[in-house]
């Protein structure tokens, strides 16, 4: 069984239109994440989820709003579609995110958005 | 920004030994060095980590400076499976995600 996964792996959308990305976890992990990676290939935080509260929210464009209505999911909204915002988006989780203590992250396969 | 300093590329004969050097002379006491990859177009994949004391898994060794403000990440036979960018990671701070660098990008020759 896959540990981290997300759906869809391809999406290819019009600029404008609204489009969810979900993700799951099967490892009883409590925080969750999303990452985005350019065409440079810069992978940069956007969000985590720590028991489905949010307690990391870099700056994002708030077109971008993360939803998780448990513990082992946590899907990503994205509104009003803009060329920019092509790129690979790779989910992530770990056990607990604790603070202070560096721990392990699992990350998904990704899923490739590219806006026509 | 992240916190690390690596070469952009690297190159290695399958079967050798690959050494991926690290600078971070700022870490702070607390701080983790993390370690990990990146084959092409999948998820990070993570190999190792260590605070103080070099630690070795069934994927790599992680050498740490006494002052731990550089390692060393080694992998020990190298294969074509192993090409891919590899990023080394200081966290443990105050939020627990990951900042990335540009890691460095290891090619692995036959």
């Amino acid at each position: 069984d896959t540990a981290v996964s997300q759906t869809p792996k391809y999406l290819v959308t019009q600029m404008g239109n609204d489009k969810s990305i979900k993700c799951e976890q099967n490892l009883g992990h409590d925080t969750m994440y999303w990452y985005k990676q350019d065409s440079k290939k810069f992978l940069k935080i956007m969000f985590s989820y720590n028991n489905k509260e949010l307690i990391i929210n870099e700056t994002v464009p708030n077109r971008f709003s993360p939803k998780s209505p448990d513990k082992a999911h946590l899907n990503l909204h994205i509104n009003s579609l803009e060329l920019g915002d092509s790129a690979v988006y790779f989910c992530a989780s770990s056990q607990s995110g604790a603070r202070g203590k560096g721990e392990t992250q699992y990350f998904g396969p990704g899923t490739r958005l590219l806006v026509l | 920004d992240a916190k690390t300093t690596q070469p952009p590329s690297m190159d290695c004969a399958e079967g050798r030994a690959a050494n991926l050097p690290c600078n971070h002379s700022t870490i702070s006491g607390n701080e983790y060095v993390y370690w990990y990859r990146q084959i092409h177009s999948q998820g990070p994949q993570y190999i190792i980590h260590g605070l103080k004391n070099n630690e070795t898994n069934e994927m790599a060794s992680l050498i740490i400076t006494e002052d731990r403000k550089s390692s060393t990440l080694i992998l020990p036979h190298a294969t074509l499976r192993d090409t891919a960018v590899y990023y080394c990671i200081v966290t443990g701070g105050s939020q627990g995600n990951l900042i990335f660098g540009k890691g460095t990008k290891l090619s692995v020759k036959p």
